[in-house]
């Protein structure tokens, strides 16, 4: 097993597009997270899937925004009508299902870049 | 509200100094607390995680961490940096279905 894999690992877009990333999680686990990162900040909660279900889901995340774990293995996460505000670090993480402390395994991240 | 603040946000140390990044925490039960590590570009690798028990945590790359809950804090060390320990470091504190990350430490390693 490679880890978790997120494609593509940059993205240049205009403003106005529509983008989505995809995140392969390690085979195991059945926990998965998107989280945001800006330039000198820490990673920001996004949303969070358990299995298939989408069990949790920020603020942060507008309507634009939205995540899918359709069977469970794979997630995607689109933006609509990007706007340079959007501009950021996609991290995607998963942890297996034992509990609470158990950590999360981050992938390398989908840097966006909206122009 | 559960929160995690590392105060310093830029560090700079001589190769071979010693090193101590700080981590305050907000939370109202037993925390769960980790030390990640991103260089440029990068996704986060875990450096060490605290649950329970003794609470100096040793961790990968020579670095620990001591959990001290009178004051809210988990501060990571390590006895003598490498030039390669330059990177950003995050604390973390596992709240309910995510993770809670302060804002980072960026660490500059002199030669």
């Amino acid at each position: 097993d490679t880890g978790v894999s997120q494609n593509p690992r940059h993205k240049i877009t205009k403003r106005g597009q529509n983008v989505t990333f995809r995140c392969d999680p390690i085979s195991e686990h059945n926990r998965l997270y998107w989280y945001r990162q800006t330039l000198g900040q820490g990673p920001e909660f996004l949303t969070y899937f358990q299995n298939e279900a989408q069990l949790e889901k920020s603020r942060l995340l507008s309507d634009r925004f939205s995540a899918e774990r359709p069977k469970g293995s794979f997630s995607t996460l689109e933006i609509q009508r990007t706007e340079q505000g959007d501009s950021a670090m996609y991290l995607c993480a998963s942890s297996p299902p034992e509990g609470r402390g158990t950590e999360a395994f981050f992938g390398q991240g989908t840097r966006l870049t909206v122009v | 509200a559960q929160s995690v603040t590392q105060p310093d946000i830029h560090i700079t140390v001589s190769e071979g100094a010693s090193l101590e990044l700080r981590c305050n925490y907000s939370y109202g039960a037993t925390p769960y607390l980790f030390w990640y590590v991103q260089s440029p570009g990068q996704g986060l690798q875990l450096l060490l995680k605290y649950f329970s028990g003794d609470t100096l945590v040793q961790g990968i790359k020579g670095f620990e961490a001591e959990f001290k809950r009178s004051q809210s804090s988990f501060n990571l060390r390590k006895p003598s940096v490498h030039w390669s320990d330059a990177a950003e470091y995050f604390c973390a504190c596992s709240g309910y279905n995510k993770l809670i990350f302060g804002a980072g430490t960026r660490l500059a390693v002199h030669p």
